[in-house]
């Protein structure tokens, strides 16, 4: 079936480096994406999110970008700090009724001081 | 979290007894969701509600039913638990279908 997955299971960076956590889609009826961060022992916490006809959004130290033509997301997360450590999903939602989010399976992200 | 509270946080059961989950919101999201998490199979999602009374089936539905006779309350009910619903479960609301949907605390359940 469609799957949303992630390139890289884990990533460790240095405090203050710029970290890109990617992921791919294979829905191309996709319409909506989401990143969140999951830290151990609470629940998915909403990062940031795009809609296909845009294809760069940015927030508070976080942008996402998406490229339709190769079904591919990213989350760009400028300065890391070591409070950024935790597991990133990104989500699409598209081609159901009822927002159905599908998710990947996650990066660990670890943050060095 | 968008006002969403789980309970209870964690509960140990017996295989072959009912289970209720409790999941409280005060946003008055229209859309609800459970999902379970599980290592190597991440999110999935269990039923779903798009308002009072109204709840469906999502890809895992099997030994589980779900009741919402209010806005802000959505209830899981494992029928007859078994040792493969041990799991963390977790709520989450909407207000609309192509918009985020926040996630609740999540409810560590063992089956014994």
């Amino acid at each position: 079936g469609e799957s949303v997955g992630l390139h890289l299971p884990t990533l460790s960076v240095q405090e203050g480096d710029n970290s890109i956590i990617n992921c791919a889609y294979s829905n191309s009826a996709s319409d909506y994406f989401i990143w969140y961060k999951q830290e151990s022992g609470k629940g998915p916490q909403f990062i940031i999110d795009i809609r296909s006809n845009m294809d760069k959004r940015q927030g508070q130290r976080v942008t996402v970008l998406l490229n339709k033509t190769v079904k591919h997301l990213s989350l760009q997360i400028a300065a890391t700090q070591p409070g950024d450590s935790a597991v990133y999903f990104c989500a699409e939602v598209g081609g159901t009724s009822y927002g159905k989010l599908t998710f990947g399976q996650g990066t660990i992200l670890t943050v060095h001081p | 979290d968008a006002g969403i509270t789980q309970s209870p946080r964690h509960k140990v059961t017996e295989t072959g007894t009912p289970v209720t989950l409790r999941c409280h919101q005060t946003e008055n999201h229209r859309y609800m969701y459970w999902y379970r998490q599980d290592p190597g199979h991440g999110l999935r999602l269990i039923h779903y509600s798009y308002g009072v009374k109204d709840t469906d089936k999502g890809e895992v539905s099997d030994g589980y039913s779900v009741s919402r006779s209010k806005t802000e309350d959505f209830l899981l009910t494992l029928e007859s638990a078994t040792s493969s619903q041990t799991s963390v479960y977790f709520c989450a609301t909407g207000t609309g279908v192509q918009e985020t949907q926040y996630f609740g605390p999540g409810t560590r359940l063992l089956v014994l």
